[in-house]
């Protein structure tokens, strides 16, 4: 079956404009979380949608938000975007919540801020 | 509050043995633990629940000690192909900083 697809997968802005990333999962998932890595920080977690509510939210500014819709499809949105955002944002889809289950990684939206 | 892992970094040679611990400061119910291989996506290695049990994932396998609140990773007999960072992660989704394991032939 079709693991989780991540789009875009490259992205380069500029300070202070915003962008959206979006997150299918696997058929079926109804959980998607999603993630904040970088070299220094390792694996970060921003936030958890399961049935289209937000369960969990990790300690990141409001300029950063994400929704789920019916389908299970997730997007997150950055605004304002700074340099230290530049990032691999990824996320990941599970059948039950997040943190009972396996996590299926997409590849990431790796995004550049200039 | 991320949970430390040591070390972070470990250089084998085929063949030889490797643990990676995993220590958090807050309660622990349940342990993950990824592989991500350079340029790819984590990929789930094993989850162990609350009561110590261990499990295994080819000649991978894992303990969980709720009581000290860590983990940790038992790679025996290294392959080339453990090559890759390995994070744990708790319950509340929160990874660890990663470890660097790199197996030469």
């Amino acid at each position: 079956k079709a693991g989780v697809t991540q789009t875009p997968r490259y992205l380069i802005k500029t300070r202070g404009q915003q962008v959206t990333l979006s997150c299918s999962p696997i058929s079926g998932h109804r959980s998607v979380s999603w993630y904040q890595q970088t070299p220094g920080q390792g694996l970060q977690f921003l936030f958890e949608y399961f049935s289209e509510t937000q369960r969990n939210k990790g300690n990141f500014p409001g300029r950063f938000s994400g929704r789920q819709f019916s389908n299970s499809r997730s997007e997150m949105n950055v605004s304002t975007l700074e340099l230290g955002d530049s990032a691999l944002y990824l996320c990941a889809s599970s059948l039950l919540q997040s943190n009972t289950g396996e996590l299926f990684f997409g590849e990431g939206s790796r995004l550049t801020v200039l | 509050q991320q949970p430390v892992q040591s070390p972070q970094a470990v250089i084998l040679r085929e063949g030889e043995d490797a643990v990676i611990n995993c220590s958090s400061s807050k309660a622990l119910y349940s342990v993950h633990w990824y592989r991500q291989k350079h340029g790819e996506a984590p990929v789930f290695l094993m989850i162990l629940l609350k009561g110590g049990e261990q499990k295994g994932h080819e000649k991978i396998s894992a303990s969980f000690n709720e009581k000290k609140q860590q983990s940790s990773l038992y790679l025996t007999a290294s392959q080339l192909s453990y090559s890759g960072t390995y994070f744990c992660g708790t319950d509340k989704l929160i990874f660890g900083t990663g470890t660097r394991l790199q197996v030469f032939p």
